[in-house]
């Protein structure tokens, strides 16, 4: 049972690169989510979806864009990645029924 | 804005002790509240789930409790073990102010349980 899949586990960019971080999960879970964590802090929302093709806004979502053409699949994009975005990235889903997130292990991103 | 804080940052204890980790909020209108686990390198699992009509819930050694007037949870653990060391967030699902409703998270209690 995978679960929550993300992929790459690990990046390195350079400054002004554009990278898509992919994010699939097999729970067919309406809800999905992106999180960064930067060190020592608690994970930020960046964006967040209630189902295919219903995306919005969260609490840091500048640089980042997203698309949800399907229940199982959630990208985030980077256009122009910039040193502030160095961080990990994590993608979770919560079904209707249980109010529970479930996480998947993270995109360790690091721009140089 | 709804406000997370967790103490303390860090906590060791020797094995076998009973500790609580403490989290604040600064919104009492709240959804539920979550306890998760995150390992080093690791996604975060979640171990309990506190519904806001709720005071408490125990899953093995571990109890959450919550009082949402005075904006606060504890998390305790008993008899503590080598394998509970990780960092353990607390996040809060409150109404983001658009009508859905979003976890806020803590910044986390990184728990040492020396053998």
């Amino acid at each position: 049972n995978a679960g929550v899949t993300q992929t790459p586990k690990f990046r390195i960019l350079k400054i002004g690169q554009s990278m898509t971080l992919q994010c699939t999960q097999d729970m067919n879970h309406n809800y999905m989510y992106w999180y960064r964590q930067d060190p020592g802090m608690g994970l930020k929302l960046i964006y967040y979806s209630v189902g295919a093709g219903i995306t919005d806004k969260g609490e840091v979502p500048n640089g980042y864009n997203v698309s949800r053409s399907t229940t199982e699949d959630f990208p985030l994009r980077l256009e122009l990645a910039a040193p502030s975005q160095t961080s990990v990235y994590f993608c979770a889903t919560r079904g209707i029924a249980k109010n529970i997130q479930y996480f998947g292990a993270g995109t360790r991103l690091s721009v140089l | 804005k709804q406000e997370v804080t967790q103490i303390p940052a860090a906590l060791s204890v020797p094995e076998g002790e009973n500790l609580v980790l403490n989290c604040s909020f600064t919104d009492s209108a709240i959804y539920n509240l979550q306890w998760f686990r995150q390992d080093p390198g690791k996604g975060l699992t979640s171990l309990l789930l506190i519904q806001s009509s709720q005071r408490e819930q125990t899953s093995g050694r571990l109890n959450a409790s919550l009082d949402k007037s005075s904006g606060r949870s504890t998390l305790y653990i008993a008899a503590s073990q080598p394998g509970d060391s990780a960092t353990y967030l607390c996040a809060v699902n409150s109404d983001s102010g658009a009508g859905s409703y979003q976890l806020t998270f803590g910044k986390g209690t990184k728990l040492s349980v020396i053998p």
